[in-house]
């Protein structure tokens, strides 16, 4: 199917812990996005990489590191987990600035 | 169901009528707006976008219409059916510096649609 698809989808870990969330596209598109959607449904983008660069980088921790190894994948490694972590993440794909189309999302809960 | 504590804007509607979902967007220089619908634990959907040269767009049982006046969005749903239950987002994309927003999406809070059979 081709797709926007995450691992994993649930994530259930303590405080303090490294853990990592993949990505992948198969819709040929150039551009991949990182959203991060906290208990109230708002959703806000966290990276932006086109062409493995990286070109929208919001005001996120530094704990948030994201990694992009070709065009069809965009990783993202969270250090040193805290509480207000806990959410879902969406990874989403598109042509360069066109509409984007969004992956299952990957829900994080830090106990 | 929806978590305690959670306050977005709740739309109720019967099956078989229309449904009219509003959004007001922040900034004048976007250019570009789509609704996306989520259904309870699933990603975002893309439904029907439209650019800021349109005021209106229609899709299978859906229209957009912009209002750029007033900075106001709304998507209408024909017929509503029980598979519509979702919350529905407008996003807005803004040019940034040198006219290039690099395809960021600002979304709005999202608006709750229960449809009863």
């Amino acid at each position: 199917d081709t797709a926007v698809s995450q691992t994993p989808k649930y994530l259930v870990t303590q405080m303090g812990n490294d853990k990592s969330i993949k990505c992948e596209q198969n819709l040929g598109h150039d551009t991949m996005y990182w959203y991060k959607q906290d208990s109230k449904k708002f959703l806000k983008i966290m990276f932006s990489y086109n062409n493995k660069e990286l070109i929208i980088n919001e005001t996120v921790p530094n704990r948030f590191s994201p990694k992009s190894p070709d065009k069809a994948h965009l990783n993202l490694h969270i250090n040193s987990l805290e509480l207000g972590d806990s959410a879902v993440y969406f990874c989403a794909s598109s042509p360069f600035q066109e509409t984007q189309y969004f992956g299952p999302g990957t829900r994080l809960l830090v106990l | 169901g929806e978590s305690v504590g959670l306050h977005l804007p709740t739309l109720s509607v019967q099956e078989g009528d229309n449904s009219i979902i509003n959004c007001a967007y922040s900034n004048s220089a976007s250019d570009y707006f789509i609704w996306y619908k989520q259904e309870s634990g699933k990603g975002p959907q893309f439904i029907i976008d439209i650019r800021s040269n349109m005021d209106k767009r229609q899709g299978q049982r859906v229209t957009v219409l912009l209002n750029k006046t007033v900075k106001h969005l709304s998507l209408q749903i024909a017929a509503t059916q029980p598979g519509d239950s979702a919350v529905y987002f407008c996003a807005e994309r803004s040019q940034g510096a040198g006219g290039t927003s690099y395809g960021k999406l600002t979304f709005g809070q999202g608006t709750i649609l229960t449809v009863h059979p």
